[in-house]
């Protein structure tokens, strides 16, 4: 299994709902990431874990919460989002060797709209 | 820092033709690592081609190769016999090989590819 699944892939939310974006991996990755997309703009990264801890935080606000529960699911949970953060949510997953290059694979997203 | 520039926003070619888009980047690491990425419309972000920059042969993949240019640090993709799902939006990226998950992927800003019929 070489993929990365994300559910759902559309949500619209109103800025008082909490929600939660959900990703796996059945590759035995033990880092996963959660990037931010904007339409026609690169991927930004948001989270990074290594061995189901957070090892990057990019300042993201606190309005979003991420949790690594288990080393194959990655969750990100939404609450009180404003209209900006509408955007393609984008999760990856890579081994986590000490040395050299570490491919990420992508899932496919979750388009999110927050009215 | 480092940072990836993509000076083409939008492309277009012809069904069956030649294309080539650019990528300069900079850095001050002498060993570090390249990609090309897909995304077409379906949102799935695919790996075209890597190239490692210890190594002076320019990497292929099928129909996808490189031009890389450490001295210039400059990487372009050649997409050759383009097919109409070659159409998607193509990222150049850059990593350090710090090794694990810190490798951060650092993107640049994107060309759209159309292949045209």
């Amino acid at each position: 299994d070489t993929e990365v699944t994300q559910t759902p892939k559309h949500l619209v939310m109103g800025m008082t709902n909490k929600k939660s974006l959900k990703c796996e991996q059945h590759m035995g990755h033990r880092a996963m990431y959660w990037y931010k997309q904007k339409a026609k703009k690169p991927p930004e990264l948001m989270f990074v874990y290594s061995y189901e801890k957070l090892s990057i935080n990019e300042s993201v606000p606190s309005r979003f919460s991420p949790e690594c529960p288990n080393s194959s699911l990655l969750n990100l949970h939404l609450h009180a989002l404003q209209p900006e953060d509408s955007a393609l949510y984008l999760c990856a997953s890579s081994q986590d060797r000490g040395q050299g290059y570490n491919e990420q694979f992508f899932g496919p997203g979750t388009r999110l709209t927050v009215l | 820092a480092q940072t990836v520039t993509q000076s083409q926003p939008e492309m277009s070619v012809q069904e069956a033709e030649t294309v080539t888009l650019s990528c300069t980047y900079d850095t001050s690491e002498n060993n570090y690592y390249l990609f090309w990425y897909k995304q077409p419309p379906s949102r799935q972000m695919i790996l075209v081609i890597r190239q490692e920059a210890y190594k002076q042969q320019n990497a292929t993949e099928n129909r996808f190769s490189v031009n890389f240019q450490k001295a210039a640090k400059s990487f372009s993709l050649k997409i050759s016999d383009s097919q109409l799902g070659d159409t998607a939006m193509y990222f150049c990226a850059f990593m350090r090989p710090l090794g694990g998950a810190t490798n951060k992927l650092i993107f640049g800003t994107g060309t759209l590819l159309a292949v045209q019929p």
